[in-house]
């Protein structure tokens, strides 16, 4: 069973609507991502929170708003996106960089966003 | 520009055949590589490699780094059905959690 959860698993949206996705991890670790997933492709990373500040923006469109309000806690905050942002959101944890390795990525495991 | 290159894109073999997966990188300041398993959700982790010409072993699952030519190798031997996936290589740089996909390998083993 993976350590990292995601909520919704499924989330179906039309282009007007707000929604958020959510990512909780309880394995004290202090950096958190967003990757995003389309089919056939690696993911492709969005943001990283390190000790719950943001500390990567991969260009990411406006639409997607990211939030880290604790340590154990990420959100993916959505509006008005377009159908192409259709895809599996993967949320990942890990140690944080503090010039030791980071370690591997704990993946959640997904949640798979259709936008109509 | 920073990359990660897997090949081949897609193989098929059959049950208890041996594979090789190959990864190449040209990341700036390299720190770690790692190999993962993706099925139908979540990639899995198998290894992560930091120092050259060592092997990490893990049942029928191998993995070697050469930090010289810049590449990784992933064996499989005595494949199964359930060994069928795809097969992503990351690169960790250094500084900012950042790690680098490459566009993985299709795996599949037939019976």
């Amino acid at each position: 069973d993976t350590e990292v959860t995601q909520t919704p698993k499924h989330l179906v949206m039309g282009m007007t609507n707000k929604k958020s996705l959510k990512c909780e991890q309880h394995m004290g670790h202090r950096a958190m991502y967003w990757y995003k997933q389309k089919a056939k492709k690696p993911p492709e990373l969005m943001f990283v929170y390190s000790y719950e500040k943001l500390s990567i923006n991969e260009s990411v469109p406006s639409r997607f708003s990211p939030e880290c309000p604790n340590s154990s806690l990420l959100n993916l905050h959505l509006h008005a996106l377009q159908p192409e942002d259709s895809a599996l959101y993967l949320c990942a944890s890990s140690h944080p960089d503090s010039g030791e390795y980071v370690g591997e990525l704990f993946f959640g495991e997904g949640s798979r966003l259709t936008v109509l | 520009e920073d990359k990660v290159v897997q090949s081949p894109l897609s193989l098929v073999v059959h049950e208890g055949d041996t594979v090789t997966l190959n990864c190449s990188y040209e990341v700036t300041n390299f720190r770690s590589l790692l190999w993962y398993k993706q099925e139908k959700k979540a990639p899995t982790f198998l290894f992560m490699l930091t120092s050259s010409g060592i092997e990490k072993k893990s049942g029928r699952l191998s993995s070697i780094l050469d930090k010289k030519e810049l590449f990784s190798i992933l064996n499989i031997t005595a494949t199964q059905t359930g060994d069928s996936a795809i097969y992503l290589c990351a690169v960790e740089a250094w500084h900012f959690n950042k790690f680098y996909f490459g566009s993985g390998t299709k795996l599949n083993v037939k019976p």
